[in-house]
């Protein structure tokens, strides 16, 4: 079943938002740290902002920062930016060796 | 640079077949764990599939299991996707996925849409 993220999120130029990103025992909870983030704009191709719950790949701001803690993984965007509007997919190992992915998240700049 | 291509979507009947294609560029290809996932319009994504660099290990999400069958060729650099059986409800964009961390996908190509309908 998929993990469950909140339908939309908004800020406003500047300020701090955090999406959440809840699964259960057999994934977000499970013994390993393999949660992602992924960022996708209208029209194009999820791009990978945050791996192993925490990790940034090379080139992706610092703005952005992971979390986890028990069932739920979270996804901080500081210093929100207009180009920061877009949806927002968390994922995660599972027990059963596969991947599952969050509802997604809707974020608005106001 | 990374480049992943995929091809092979299209209109198909359901109770159809198809076989999607990724040609994979500008990295170890033989090196990556591959991934299909899969975007239905105006829905959210769904991992579908993963191989392991050498063919050994392959997974598959419950809802496609017998029906589609993920394959590669590491001496052609690219990655496949045999769907049979197709339903409405695997009308989706299908994008290929490199990736070398425990993650959907690092790389990503810019999908192909399949539309299963009569």
């Amino acid at each position: 079943s998929a993990l469950t993220q909140p339908a939309s999120v908004s800020g406003s130029p500047g300020q701090s938002i955090t999406i959440s990103c809840t699964g259960t025992s057999s994934d977000v909870g499970g013994g390993y740290n393999y949660v992602s983030w992924y960022q996708q704009h209208p029209g194009k191709a999820p791009k990978l902002m945050i791996y192993d719950v925490s990790t940034r790949p090379s080139g992706v701001s610092n703005r952005f920062s992971g979390s986890k803690s028990g069932n739920t993984a979270s996804l901080t965007i500081s210093g929100l930016q207009a180009e920061d509007e877009a949806d927002y997919h968390c994922t995660s190992y599972t027990s059963s060796s596969t991947y599952v992915f969050g509802t997604g998240t809707k974020v608005t700049v106001l | 640079e990374v480049h992943l291509v995929e091809s092979g979507g299209g209109l198909v009947q359901p109770g159809g077949s198809l076989r999607l294609s990724c040609a994979a560029s500008g990295f170890s290809f033989s090196s990556y764990w591959m991934s299909w996932v899969r975007q239905a319009p105006g829905k959210g994504l769904e991992w579908v599939a993963n191989i392991k660099q050498d063919g050994s290990e392959k997974y598959y999400v419950d809802s496609v299991k017998g029906r589609f069958t993920i394959s590669r060729d590491n001496a052609k650099n690219s990655l496949y996707l045999q769907m049979n059986s197709l339903r409405a409800e695997d009308t989706a964009v299908y994008y290929c996925a490199a990736t070398l961390v425990a993650t959907a996908g690092y790389f990503w190509g810019q999908g192909t849409l399949v539309t299963v309908s009569s």
